[in-house]
């Protein structure tokens, strides 16, 4: 059973073009969280949801939007992509907002072309 | 902002060895906690430490959170193939379960 989990796994698009990856996880957690690893494969954190409230922004672009429909799912959507946004987009989550200890889907690699 | 720096930044060690890598930031942390990377795979926790000079273990893997709090350590004693990856630090100030990440440390072993 996969605890994080995140749809596609690899996702090449054009740039121009508008799109969406999707994160469920099993458990029970209240807080969810996108982050984003660079070709340096640095992470650092882009968004967090705690029960499908918005509670970090990380000073993101505005064609990201994440959009929660319950505290088991964090949705990305992107618009206008651009080869900038080439990157491996993880979900994650925690047990409460509180908490520290992060389990990381397998991650989505995105390409722009 | 804050900074996590990672070093070394890479190690190629031969089976069997032991291997010391750390981090240390700007600021002061909370929490400190370690993960591990392989290819085309999310982090996975290895260990979390919660207070300042606490020296937690996980197998042959020993973390120390730093005394002054701005620093820790991570420790592999007799190093396997599967240890092979991309080890990172974090760190949690406390206001927020933001996460802020080390540059991380590749580790290559060999037989």
């Amino acid at each position: 059973d996969t605890a994080v989990s995140q749809t596609p796994k690899y996702l090449v698009t054009q740039m121009g073009n508008d799109k969406s990856i999707k994160c469920e996880q099993n458990l029970g957690h209240d807080t969810m969280y996108w982050y984003k690893q660079d070709s340096k494969k640095f992470l650092k954190i882009m968004f967090s949801y705690n029960n499908k409230e918005l509670i970090i922004n990380e000073t993101v672009p505005n064609r990201f939007s994440p959009k929660s429909p319950d505290k088991a799912h964090l949705n990305l959507h992107i618009n206008s992509l651009e080869l900038g946004d080439s990157a491996v987009y993880f979900c994650a989550s925690t047990q409460m907002t509180t908490n520290t200890e992060a389990f990381f889907g397998q991650g989505t690699r995105l390409t722009v072309v | 902002g804050q900074q996590l720096n990672q070093s070394p930044q890479s190690m190629f060690i031969q089976e069997g060895e032991d291997v010391s890598m750390n981090c240390t930031s700007s600021s002061i942390f909370n929490t400190w906690l370690w993960y591990k990377q392989d290819p085309g795979e999310g982090p996975v926790l290895l260990i979390a430490l919660y207070k300042a000079g606490e020296l937690t273990s996980n197998g042959r893997l020993t973390a120390q959170f730093g005394i002054t709090r701005k620093d820790s350590f991570l420790n592999i004693s007799a190093s396997i193939p599967s240890d092979v990856g991309i080890y990172f630090c974090a760190g949690n100030t406390g206001t927020a379960s933001k996460l802020t990440f080390g540059t991380g440390t590749r580790l290559q072993v060999t037989l």
